[in-house]
């Protein structure tokens, strides 16, 4: 059975101070996913992971993945206005003439004025 | 720009009684999944549909029915609601070919069980 853990669950931040999330995942798999959701709405993606060694950057968030450690970081650097968010990890499992999409937990940040 | 639809957005439905979740999307996307949100268990999938015709188990179907009634549409159905199906479902999609793929959204649906 596929297992996705983030770590942590919870992050209080400082403005312009740099935080990592963590996702651990328990099978092989050449890919990640990164998504955010602010407080009640849908899932929005951020990135897509698609081989060892991966970076993506996007303004104040950069995802890295290592397949061999089975684990993805999500950096992220704090900014005052950033809305509470809560981000989650997700990996395609192969099955049944598709894929299915495990999700961790999520971490949910919040910003400290 | 609908990308994926459901309906509805707000329910409160008594112990026992039973209800229908619609999807729809209009990406042409083969797959489709139906997920149960959860404080502090993130998501987790109840079934999913890689293409028309065809459905399997998530990770908890228990309670739960579905239809891919064609291409574009995936139904949840809760034939006897429990207190313990008080969550937010979302829907989505992929193109379900291949790894890789993005998987879409719907805005969730806000299901209370009294």
């Amino acid at each position: 059975e596929l297992k996705v853990e983030q770590n942590p669950l919870f992050l209080s931040m400082q403005e312009g101070k740099n935080y990592t999330i963590y996702c651990n995942y328990s099978t092989t798999s050449d890919r990640l996913y990164w998504y955010r959701q602010d407080p009640g709405k849908s899932l929005e993606s951020l990135f897509v992971l698609l081989s060892n060694g991966a970076v993506k950057q996007e303004g104040r968030l950069m995802a890295s993945l290592d397949t061999k450690a089975r684990l993805s970081t999500l950096h992220i650097t704090a900014a005052v206005h950033d809305p509470s968010a809560t981000y989650f990890c997700a990996v395609d499992l192969p099955t049944s003439g598709t894929y299915k999409y495990i999700f961790g937990t999520g971490t949910r940040l919040k910003v400290l004025a | 720009n609908a990308g994926v639809t459901q309906t509805p957005k707000f329910q409160v439905l008594k112990t026992g009684q039973s209800m229908t979740l619609q999807c729809a999307q209009d990406m042409n996307h083969n797959s489709m999944y139906w997920y149960r949100q959860d404080p502090g268990m993130g998501l987790r999938l109840i079934y999913y549909s890689a293409s028309e015709g065809t459905t399997d188990k998530g990770e908890v179907p228990n309670g739960y029915n579905v239809s891919r009634l064609n291409k574009r549409e995936f139904s949840l159905r809760l034939e006897s609601a429990a207190p313990s199906q008080t969550s937010v479902y979302f829907c989505a999609s992929s193109e379900g070919y291949g790894g890789g793929n993005t998987i879409y959204f719907g805005e969730g649906s806000w299901l209370t069980v009294v």
